[in-house]
C-alpha cells in the first residue's frame, strides 16, 4: 500500500462545476495535511492545509479531513479553466514514525476544467 | 515577504562541472528543504535543515552537497553529475520542522537543471 494515494486522473469537469479531489493515507499518526497546486513547468503552490477533523474553507476551496477513515479531500467550487493543473496531496509523517518532519506526496491528480 | 527565491532559474552543466544552486527566504522560517522533481512525478525529498543543522539526508549521492550558511540561505553544491540528475530542483521552507502544526512548506520557483 502506498503511503499517500491519489487517483491520477485526469479528472475532467465543466466550467462552473464542483471538482472533488480525494486522497487516502496510511500513517495513522499523521497530523498535518496539505494540498498543493502545480501548473505544468512550475513549482508546487500551497493552497490549503488542515490539521483537524472536519471542513476548512478558503474562498472557492474546501479541504475535508476524516482521520478515522484516513481520508482527505479538496473541493473546488465554481471551477474555472485556470484551475486546470495537477493537485498534489501531501501528508506530514506522524511523530515517532520514520517520516516525522517529512512531507509524503501522492502522485497527484490532473484536473481539467473545460470551458 | 512570503517568498522563497531560487537562483539560477535554468542551469546547463557538463558532467565534469561544479556549480551551485542558491535558495533564500526572509520569512523567519527555521526549516529549509531541497527536493528533486522529475517530470510527472511528485517532489522527492533530498535534504532537510532545521536551525541551520542538517536533520535529514535521504541517502542522496555525495555528488550533491548541501550547505546552510545562515538561517535565510540554503545552497546545493553540484559536482560530477550524471545526465539522469537532470530535473527541477526545488527549495522549500517552513516555520518549523514538526510533525504537527506550524509546518506548512512553501516552495520556491525551482531551478531547471540539465546535465549534458
Amino acid at each position: 500500500q502506498k503511503e499517500v494515494e491519489q487517483n491520477s486522473g485526469p479528472l475532467s469537469v465543466p466550467e462552473g462545476a464542483i471538482a472533488s479531489l480525494n486522497c487516502t493515507y496510511s500513517d495513522r499518526g499523521s497530523q498535518s495535511f496539505f494540498w498543493y497546486r502545480q501548473y505544468s513547468g512550475k513549482s508546487p503552490e500551497l493552497i490549503m492545509f488542515i490539521y483537524s477533523n472536519g471542513d476548512k474553507e478558503d474562498g472557492r476551496f474546501t479541504a475535508q479531513l476524516n482521520k478515522a477513515s484516513q481520508y482527505v479531500s479538496l473541493l473546488i467550487r465554481d471551477s474555472q479553466p485556470s484551475d486546470s493543473a495537477t493537485y498534489l496531496c501531501a501528508v506530514n509523517g506522524g511523530p515517532g514514525s520514520s517520516n516525522t518532519g517529512k512531507l509524503i506526496f501522492g502522485q497527484g491528480t490532473t484536473l481539467q476544467v473545460k470551458p | 515577504d512570503t517568498e522563497v527565491t531560487q537562483t539560477p532559474k535554468h542551469l546547463v552543466m557538463g558532467m565534469t562541472n561544479k556549480k551551485s544552486l542558491k535558495c533564500e527566504q526572509h520569512m523567519g522560517h527555521r526549516a529549509m528543504y531541497w527536493y528533486k522533481q522529475k517530470a510527472k512525478k511528485p517532489p522527492e525529498l533530498m535534504f532537510v535543515y532545521s536551525y541551520e543543522k542538517l536533520s535529514i539526508n535521504e541517502s542522496v549521492p555525495s555528488r550533491f552537497s548541501p550547505e546552510c550558511p545562515n538561517s535565510s540561505l540554503l545552497n546545493l553544491h553540484l559536482h560530477a553529475l550524471q545526465p539522469e540528475d537532470s530535473a527541477l530542483y526545488l527549495c522549500a521552507s517552513s516555520p518549523q520542522l514538526l510533525a504537527g502544526g506550524n509546518n506548512e512548506q512553501f516552495f520556491g520557483p525551482g531551478t531547471r537543471l540539465t546535465v549534458l
